[in-house]
């Protein structure tokens, strides 16, 4: 079956600090992998995506995510993080059938704090 | 850029009442549009795809009597909580896809907060 796991249900990090969140899938097709970023009353925003090749893409506001297809995971990352990035992060995977577009498998999320 | 609206942004309803939810795309056309649903602590769940000018196609589980989907245009789709009931309190999103565009381009709207009493 298809699915998205998020470890981490709540992260807390200094500002300044570096961060990692954890997102393992497990996909018969090859994934599409996102990321995605809600903050309270907002929609979500896509912050980066990895389709093919370069397995290490870069996203907006300094985030970027690794896909590592050995250990099925897509980790988002930031080398320092800003008071501002506080939200609920979302990894999703896709994938396009025959040429239609597909819906997302989201993960759970995490709610990652930052403090001063 | 491309945005998505909803509307309303939250509704407080009473037991048994019915509500509508729209969703719009204020600047592009889309042919596909989803409707998830997103439960406290819980991830985004696909309720239904939502196809321009055809029937919505729902996911298991999902009641299509209770939740009525139409997409009348290429840039409305509605969702409507039929006899909705407590159970039914969740935060709904809808997300469009640009005509001839792919999942990589998902736009998604800022949901609805629908309670009911």
């Amino acid at each position: 079956a298809q699915s998205v796991t998020q470890p981490d249900i709540h992260i807390t990090v200094s500002e300044g600090a570096s961060l990692e969140l954890r997102c393992n899938y497990s996909y018969g097709a090859t994934p599409y992998l996102f990321w995605y970023v809600q903050s309270p009353g907002q929609g979500l925003q896509l912050l980066l995506k990895y389709f093919s090749g370069d397995t290490l893409v870069q996203g907006i506001k300094g985030f970027e995510a690794e896909f590592k297809r050995s250990q099925s995971s897509f980790n988002l990352r930031k080398p320092s993080v800003h008071w501002s990035d506080a939200a609920e992060y979302f990894c999703a995977v896709g994938a396009r059938y025959g040429g239609s577009q597909g819906n997302l498998i989201f993960g759970k999320g995490t709610k990652l704090s930052v403090k001063p | 850029g491309a945005v998505v609206s909803q509307h309303p942004s939250r509704v407080i309803c009473k037991s048994g009442t019915s509500v509508k939810i729209e969703c719009r795309s204020l600047d592009f056309q889309a042919t596909t549009m989803f409707w998830y649903r997103q439960f406290p602590k819980k991830s985004l769940m696909l309720m239904a795809t939502s196809n321009e000018g055809s029937k919505a196609t729902y996911e298991q589980g999902v009641e299509k009597d209770k939740f009525l989907i139409n997409h009348a245009s290429l840039t409305l789709s509605t969702l409507t909580v039929t006899s909705a009931h407590p159970e039914d309190s969740s935060f709904y999103i809808c997300s469009a896809i640009p005509q001839g565009g792919w999942t990589d381009t998902q736009y998604f709207g800022p949901g609805t907060r629908l309670t009911v009493l």
